[in-house]
């Protein structure tokens, strides 16, 4: 059964941090990616990554960054919050190759910041 | 641009109803598209799709896909109150991005 485990559930943090979301999946996918969900936006493709140390823009990656040091850990960074980064934050992974996989979620990281 | 929408936006309905919801879709390189149940916490896999014509069931719950309209929907029917939740429709647009859409509220009353 894959599991796809998210740092934290709840994370307030101050205009101007540093902020650190982890990922950990323990099924031996390739694939990962961070969303982002709001109301009425549905989800958003932040970043992903095909494997170690490789990463890809995804749809609205400007203010954030990421970090794949490790096939299982996909981090995603935002250098200097702002507060129209709260939202939900999801992870997802999922098989690789050329064939069609389904994406597998984390539970979320509720993020405000104020 | 990519883009799915997804419509109602929120459904209201009696147990023992029978529901449908829409998704459209405008998606450069189409490869499936896919159906989450989103209750409290993550997203779960409901179908994907990929030819047109053919249904998917599993229980209470069916999908089609219509490739000459561009879109999807999904049925299901002798709702239960367990069945409230946000559903979500997303696209494959080529190696395994997904474009979701908005989201359909769908809660079910006894």
């Amino acid at each position: 059964d894959v599991k796809v485990t998210q740092s934290s559930r709840y994370l307030v943090k101050r205009t101007g941090e540093k902020v650190f979301l982890e990922c950990v999946q323990d099924m031996d996918h390739e694939n990962m990616f961070w969303y982002r969900q709001d109301p009425g936006l549905g989800l958003r493709l932040i970043y992903f990554s095909y494997d170690v140390k490789m990463k890809e823009k995804g749809d609205i990656p400007e203010g954030y960054s990421v970090s794949r040091e490790k096939k299982e850990r996909f981090s995603l960074i935002l250098e200097s919050a702002s507060t129209n980064q709260t939202s939900m934050y999801l992870c997802a992974s999922s098989l690789p190759g050329t064939g069609i996989h389904e994406q597998y979620f984390g539970p979320g990281t509720r993020l405000t910041v104020t | 641009e990519d883009k799915v929408v997804q419509s109602p936006l929120s459904l209201v309905v009696h147990e023992g109803d029978t529901v449908t919801l829409n998704c459209s879709y405008e998606v450069t390189n189409f490869r499936s598209l896919l159906w989450y149940k989103q209750e409290k916490k993550a997203p779960t896999f409901l179908f994907m799709l990929t030819s047109s014509g053919i249904e998917k069931k599993s229980g209470r719950l069916s999908s089609i896909l219509d490739k000459k309209e561009l879109s999807s929907i999904l049925n299901i029917t002798a709702t239960q109150t367990g069945d409230s939740a946000i559903y979500l429709c997303a696209v494959e647009r080529g190696a395994q991005k997904l474009v979701f859409g908005q989201g359909t509220r769908l809660t079910i009353n006894p």
